[in-house]
C-alpha cells in the first residue's frame, strides 16, 4: 500500500527566501506524481505533474523533481511571496488508473 | 486544463439526513473520482465513477452509505446517506485527463452535520 509523507506540517518563511518543500513515498512503482496547491476552504490547484519517467518539471518559479529510486519529491519555490501562503499537497498516482495517494501537506505561510 | 463545478458549495445538514453533490465538467471525459477530506487531514479517495457502469469503491467506503450516479461524461452525484456528525467533511469532485494522467479538482463541497 502507498504511503505518501510529507513533513515538515508547517512552515514559515519571510518573503524572497527560496524553499524547498519535501515529499517521500513508500512504491517506487509509480506512474506519475502531482503536486497541488489549496487556499483554506478551497479546492484544489494543480501545480506541477511530473510523470515516472521524467526528472523534474518547472512552471514559472516552481520547479519540482522526481527520484523514483529514493522515493522522493521535492518542490522548490523560488523568491517566496506571501501570496504563496497555502498548503501543498504531494500526490503520487500509482496502478493502471493512477489512482492518488495524498500526503497530509505542508502549509506554508509567508511572511511580509 | 478542466473546469469543474460542484453544487452546493457548503451545506448544514441534520443527523440521519442525506444530501446530494452535484459535480458538473465543461468537458466530456471518461474518468470521475470522488474524494473526501475530514478535518486536518488529507484527501482520501471514496470511489471512482465511470460513465455507464457502477463505480468501484476504495476500501472503507460503500454504496449503501455514498451512492454515486454517471448519468452521462461531463456529469456525476455523490449522495451522502444517513449522516451523522463524523461525515463532516470537504467532498470534492476531480477528473483525469486523458493521456498525461494529469488530475483537476473542483472547489469542494463543505458539509457540516449537527
Amino acid at each position: 500500500k502507498q504511503e505518501v509523507t510529507q513533513i515538515p506540517a508547517a512552515l514559515s518563511v519571510p518573503e524572497g527566501e527560496n524553499l524547498v518543500l519535501n515529499c517521500s513515498f513508500t512504491d517506487s512503482a509509480i506512474y506519475n506524481l502531482q503536486w497541488f496547491r489549496q487556499d483554506p476552504g478551497k479546492g484544489l490547484t494543480s501545480l506541477l505533474l511530473i510523470q515516472s519517467s521524467q526528472r523534474e518539471q518547472t512552471s514559472g518559479r516552481l520547479n519540482a523533481s522526481l527520484d523514483k529510486s529514493s522515493g522522493r519529491s521535492t518542490l522548490y519555490i523560488a523568491a517566496s511571496q506571501p501570496g504563496d501562503s497555502a498548503t501543498y499537497l504531494c500526490a503520487v498516482g500509482t496502478g493502471a488508473n493512477s489512482k492518488l495517494t495524498f500526503g497530509k501537506g505542508i502549509t506554508l505561510s509567508v511572511r511580509p | 486544463s478542466a473546469v469543474i463545478s460542484q453544487k452546493p458549495s457548503r451545506d448544514i445538514c441534520q443527523r440521519g439526513t442525506s444530501l446530494t453533490i452535484q459535480c458538473q465538467v465543461d468537458s466530456q471525459v471518461t474518468m470521475m473520482f470522488w474524494y473526501r477530506q475530514q478535518p486536518g487531514q488529507s484527501l482520501t479517495l471514496i470511489a471512482t465513477a465511470n460513465q455507464g457502469s457502477e463505480a468501484t469503491y476504495e476500501s472503507g467506503f460503500v454504496i449503501d452509505k455514498f451512492p454515486i450516479s454517471r448519468p452521462n461524461l461531463t456529469f456525476s452525484t455523490l449522495t451522502v446517506s444517513n449522516m451523522s456528525p463524523e461525515d463532516s467533511s470537504i467532498y470534492l469532485c476531480s477528473v483525469r485527463r486523458e493521456g498525461s494522467g494529469e488530475q483537476y479538482f473542483g472547489p469542494g463541497t463543505r458539509l457540516t452535520v449537527t
